[in-house]
């Protein structure tokens, strides 16, 4: 089965400090996706991971460990425009080539002053 | 080009209508995606296009069908709809080894 697991809410500080957890069972793994998502809007792109270990982008760093069947993403410096929703996706490679994204439930984090 | 674009925005249909939504991207990405997400809910996979034939379809009732006409467009053809299909409609597009680009969605709204 399909099962990706994130906490629901999470607040934090302005300039502070936040990890946002994802662990994932699926039947297959080719990637980690990482999205921020503001109330009606789409999705955006934050990070990727595909590897074990952690990339940084800016503010935002992200870590795999696939034995694990665990992620994080980490902002730093928090900012009251990241209050957002975070989406945690893992990329499942069917046979044949075909795959999908499938998502978890997301985390809503709002940032206070 | 960067980007996946759709058309409308905004859609309110009655539930005998017929109705369109588009999707445009000029990435050269060879997989096309729809997604619906109801609020506060993460986005759910509704079909996957892969060089142009549809690879995957998650059980979607036949009211939604899809298509996609060339490698830079997709449609998904709305008929027949019902209230609970309101939701916000998002297309993707992907290259092997390389993220997903959503399109900023269409919001439908059936009454």
């Amino acid at each position: 089965g399909q099962n990706i697991d994130q906490p629901t809410e999470m607040t934090a500080t302005e300039g502070a400090i936040v990890q946002i957890n994802c662990t994932y069972q699926t039947s297959g793994f080719n990637g980690l996706f990482w999205y921020q998502q503001h109330a009606g809007e789409a999705p955006t792109f934050l990070s990727y991971n595909v590897l074990d270990g952690l990339e940084e982008k800016g503010r935002f760093s992200s870590f795999l460990s696939r034995s694990k069947g665990y992620s994080y993403l980490l902002l730093k410096e928090l900012q009251m425009k990241d209050s957002a929703s975070y989406l945690c996706a893992v990329r499942d490679q069917f046979s044949g080539g075909y795959n999908k994204l499938i998502f978890g439930a997301g985390t809503r984090l709002a940032v206070h002053p | 080009d960067t980007e996946v674009t759709q058309t409308p925005k905004h859609l309110v249909m009655g539930m005998t209508n017929k109705k369109s939504l588009k999707c445009e991207q000029h990435m050269g990405h060879r997989a096309m995606y729809w997604y619906k997400q109801k609020a506060k809910k993460p986005p759910e996979l509704m079909f996957v296009y892969s060089y142009e034939k549809l690879s995957i379809n998650e059980s979607v009732p036949s009211r939604f069908s899809p298509e996609c006409p060339n490698s830079s467009l997709l449609n998904l053809h709305l008929h027949a709809l019902q209230p609970e299909d309101s939701a916000l409609y998002l297309c993707a597009s992907s290259q092997a080894g390389s993220g997903y680009t959503f399109g900023s969605g269409t919001r439908l709204t059936v009454v």
